[in-house]
């Protein structure tokens, strides 16, 4: 399995401009997570997934974020419109939680986004 | 609710020195625990992990790292760092369910002195 795959790596965007960050996990897994990571709040978990079903978005900043996963293999992390503070690394990961030895999440390369 | 402190923001030791990254959760029941490593522009790559068992747990790279209830702790350890472990270290806790949620420290950031 090629790993938990994020599109795009790098965004530059002007502010009020609409985002989309995707994701693939690994094939088979049955969670997915969303994290921001920043100098100043360091690795903040978004939302997270099970079954593509959101459980907790409680760490979604506001409504300018929203994020979807309408099927197994493929969930986005939007935002609209963005703003210069949500400049950030932005991180997929995936997990496969049906026994204790499977609970670690595998993480993508991230979304390095800019917002000017 | 469940946490994770990582006192230290920073740390450098000399090549060849033994280091000790410390952690420290909150969880009102027995903790899944993870350390996690991140290279410059990398993601986060999984060193190991306890969930139950023998309390010192073996991992990638050399690395170990032992849960103390008592002490709500569960610190990394690595008797003779090489100048490749300069990285960013990430401590990290869930709860077991069908859908775990994985909560990350803030980070020790590793320096490493020739």
């Amino acid at each position: 399995d090629a790993g938990v795959i994020q599109s795009p790596r790098h965004e530059v965007t002007e502010m009020g401009q609409e985002v989309t960050l995707r994701c693939k996990p690994i094939s088979g897994h049955n969670s997915l997570f969303w994290y921001r990571q920043t100098m100043m709040r360091g690795l903040e978990l978004l939302i997270y997934f099970n079954n593509n079903v959101p459980i907790d978005d409680s760490g979604m900043p506001e409504d300018r974020f929203s994020a979807k996963m309408p099927n197994a293999s493929f969930s986005t992390l939007k935002i609209q419109p963005s703003e210069p503070r949500d400049s950030a690394v932005y991180f997929c990961a995936s997990s496969l939680a049906l026994s204790a030895m499977n609970t670690e999440a595998f993480f993508g390369q991230g979304t390095r986004l800019t917002v000017v | 609710a469940q946490s994770v402190t990582q006192p230290d923001i920073h740390i450098t030791v000399s090549e060849g020195a033994s280091l000790e990254l410390r952690c420290n959760y909150s969880y009102g029941a027995t903790p899944y625990l993870f350390w996690y490593v991140q290279s410059p522009g990398q993601g986060l790559q999984l060193l190991l992990k306890y969930f139950s068992g023998d309390t010192l747990v073996q991992g990638i790279k050399g690395f170990e790292a032992e849960f103390k209830r008592s002490q709500s702790s569960f610190n990394l350890r690595k008797p003779s760092v090489h100048w490749s472990d300069a990285a960013e270290y990430f401590c990290a806790v869930a709860r077991y369910s069908s859908a775990s949620k994985i909560i990350f420290g803030s980070g020790t950031r590793l320096s490493i002195r020739p």
